[in-house]
């Protein structure tokens, strides 16, 4: 079956300009979460969806990052007013709540960078 | 408290050589330990993950052994090949289901021929 899917998979954009990163997860696939992995660093949690619950925003780096997930499925990660430090490759990774399966099934990811 | 440290940065090893990355924890409260390899370009995926019950998990030519005392873990390639040139990552998650993983920073293995 298809797997997590990312769009685009590169965004090229201008210091303060706004971004929008697209993420469709696993079909019934409960949980999302949003990485962001820079050059030489290992993957950064950002924030992470669990069904109708309220998200988990611990690991959004400052207030200019949100995200959002329509209908416990497709999810938009937004990036106001873009740095250079941004500049990274964002991962969306989704997986099954079901007893025992904590597989995190991860999409190609979205290369962001800001000039 | 919430890091994973992987060691080494980088690897080089031999066409059929023993390829072993080693990562630590502190946090006790860890319950699940993945192991991700990630080609460039691509996405991490899932290799071979143990949980702290378990000394050692083998999977093929891949290897978790598992240090609970020590608070340690590796992962240990057997007859390295050239296609498992890759990135690959250690993770753990809190004892809490769906939560997210902490990741270490990665190690990029070279097996060359």
């Amino acid at each position: 079956g298809a797997g997590v899917s990312q769009s685009p998979s590169n965004k090229v954009t201008e210091k303060g300009k706004d971004v929008e990163l697209r993420c469709d997860p696993i079909s019934g696939h409960t949980a999302l979460y949003w990485y962001r992995q820079s050059l030489g660093q290992g993957l950064e949690f950002l924030i992470y969806f669990q069904g109708n619950s309220a998200p988990d925003k611990s690991g959004l780096p400052s207030d200019r990052f949100s995200a959002e997930r329509t209908g416990g499925s497709v999810s938009t990660l937004t990036i106001q007013r873009t740095q250079q430090e941004d500049s990274a490759v964002y991962l969306c990774a989704s997986s099954s709540r079901h007893r025992g399966r904590n597989e995190q099934f991860f999409g190609p990811g979205t290369r962001l960078t800001v000039l | 408290q919430q890091q994973v440290k992987q060691s080494p940065q980088s690897l080089i090893v031999q066409k059929g050589g023993i390829s072993i990355i080693n990562c630590a924890y502190e946090n006790t409260a860890f319950d699940y330990f993945p192991w991700y390899q990630q080609f460039p370009g691509k996405g991490p995926a899932l290799l071979i993950a143990i949980r702290p019950d378990v000394s050692e998990k083998k999977e093929g030519r891949f290897t978790i052994s598992f240090n609970k005392s020590a608070k340690q873990f590796s992962l240990h390639i057997m007859d390295s090949q050239p296609g498992d040139s890759a990135t690959y990552f250690c993770a753990a998650r809190l004892n809490q289901a769906g939560t997210a993983l902490i990741f270490g920073k990665g190690t990029t293995l070279s097996v060359s021929s």
